[in-house]
């Protein structure tokens, strides 16, 4: 079975400065997406960033950039020049890319402070 | 307008009612999903339905019944509810299985 592992439970940055949030997971599949959410206090559940497994290239969203280390089954989001707004709890995500189910498979999340 | 909703945003109630859950998304999507967010903040997959059809049913105790009336309405009704019951309930949608999908706003569920 898949797993997500984020082992930050909470991180801080300071305005304009530069974060990273770790995710590792655990799977034998080949193929696959990995995912983003963001969730701030509102609860509103909201996609910031995906990566094909199958594309070596990085996926970057405006600030949002990921840094996908196949081998290593990692991928770490960077927030570069981080917002007030950027404040919020995220989700690193798996999801098989075959099979007739699509269930995404979350981490445990990283509560992102942004400090002013 | 709103992509996927969700009603009530809040749901108050005693052990052992019933209650139900909607949700409606108008992106004319195939795929919609139920996900459980406990009070760790940890979510995972409760349902899932692909045009109507119950694809996904992850261990969840049978007090939880899903019912897709057509492609654009999910809902989710949970009978003799339980203390542990108590969380956020998330509706979502994909095009079709295989793509990414969109959430709701939750449903803040409280069993008292």
């Amino acid at each position: 079975a898949q797993t997500v592992t984020q082992s930050q439970p909470e991180m801080s940055v300071q305005e304009a400065e530069t974060v990273t949030l770790s995710c590792t997971y655990d799977t034998s599949e080949s193929d696959y997406y990995l995912f983003w959410y963001k969730q701030p206090p509102s609860r509103q559940m909201i996609l910031v960033i995906r990566q094909e497994a199958y594309k070596q290239q990085n996926a970057t969203e405006n600030r949002f950039s990921v840094n996908f280390q196949k081998a290593a089954k990692s991928f770490s989001l960077k927030i570069s020049d981080s917002q007030l707004g950027d404040a919020a709890m995220y989700f690193c995500a798996y999801r098989s890319a075959g099979g007739a189910t699509n269930k995404l498979i979350f981490g445990t999340g990283t509560l992102l402070a942004v400090q002013p | 307008d709103t992509a996927v909703s969700q009603t009530p945003k809040y749901l108050v109630t005693q052990m052992g009612n019933d209650k139900s859950i909607k949700c409606e998304q108008n992106l004319g999507h195939d795929t919609m999903y139920w996900y459980k967010q406990d009070s760790k903040k940890f979510l995972k997959i409760m349902f899932s339905y692909n045009n109507k059809e119950l694809i996904i049913n992850e261990t969840v105790p049978n007090r939880f019944s899903p019912k897709s009336p057509d492609k654009a309405h999910l809902n989710l009704h949970i009978n003799s509810l339980e203390l542990g019951d108590s969380a956020v309930y998330f509706c979502a949608s994909s095009l079709v299985v295989g793509t990414t999908q969109y959430f709701g706003p939750g449903t803040r569920l409280t069993v008292l």
